[in-house]
């Protein structure tokens, strides 16, 4: 399958942005996608972003796509210690019904 | 009504049990998916069923059987499971064919093997 790869763990300060990286291999993905998961729960999707754009803004979300270098990430503006949870970057894959998750980001907020 | 709605939420079953997991959406997805995820792992795709039909098996051992009745409702049979088995079960669903939708996800059930 395709490779999804994110750093394992980020640990910020109350108020300051996050940023999690993820990169990706197909470079035939049409959607990119970031979800939320929080301790015992499902996965909640966050944003979204077409392989088209660059930069998709979404409140204190902001998704920056280089498909050149194949690289995804998610800026969370003025963290909050309820932003703690696990976040996974998602591909959807040529055929659509496939997504392939990358390892997941702990993110740790202090406050 | 924007939810999947998995039961039971905690399952624990011995080797020789035969248990099922029930998914339900009422948001007119033509798409139903069943994941399982190990802690600290991220989701692994088991089944896919689109319409109905099984579209995708993600060559799943045979002690896991899916069913779709009908377009809201999705099942997971269990029998004979193995301890490794344990796990998050997840239920997902979307939109049928294109379009940028992502999954919804359920909150999913937490199964124990014994």
């Amino acid at each position: 399958g395709e490779d999804v790869e994110q750093s394992l763990f980020l640990s910020v300060r109350e108020g300051d942005s996050s940023v999690i990286n993820c990169t990706y291999t197909d470079s035939s993905s049409t959607y990119l996608y970031w979800y939320k998961q929080e301790p015992g729960a499902g996965l909640q999707l966050l944003t979204y972003i077409f392989s088209n754009m660059d930069m998709k803004q979404d409140q204190r979300l902001t998704v920056l796509l280089n498909k050149k270098d194949k690289h995804l990430s998610l800026r969370i503006a003025d963290t909050q210690t309820g932003d703690s949870a696990i976040y996974f970057c998602a591909e959807r894959s040529g055929n659509f019904n496939k997504f392939y998750f990358g390892s997941g980001t702990k993110l740790n907020v202090k406050p | 009504d924007t939810e999947v709605t998995q039961t039971p939420k905690h399952l624990v079953m011995g080797m020789t049990n035969k248990k099922s997991l029930k998914c339900e959406q009422h948001m007119g997805h033509r798409a139903m998916y069943w994941y399982k995820q190990k802690a600290k792992k991220p989701p692994e795709l088991m089944f896919v069923y689109s319409y109905e039909k099984l579209s995708i098996n993600e060559s799943v051992p045979s002690r896991f059987s899916p069913e779709c009745p009908n377009s809201s409702l999705l099942n997971l049979h269990l029998h004979a499971l193995q301890p490794e088995d344990s796990a998050l079960y997840l239920c997902a669903s979307s939109q049928g064919t294109g379009g940028p939708s992502g999954y919804t996800f359920g909150s999913g059930t937490r199964l124990t093997v014994v």
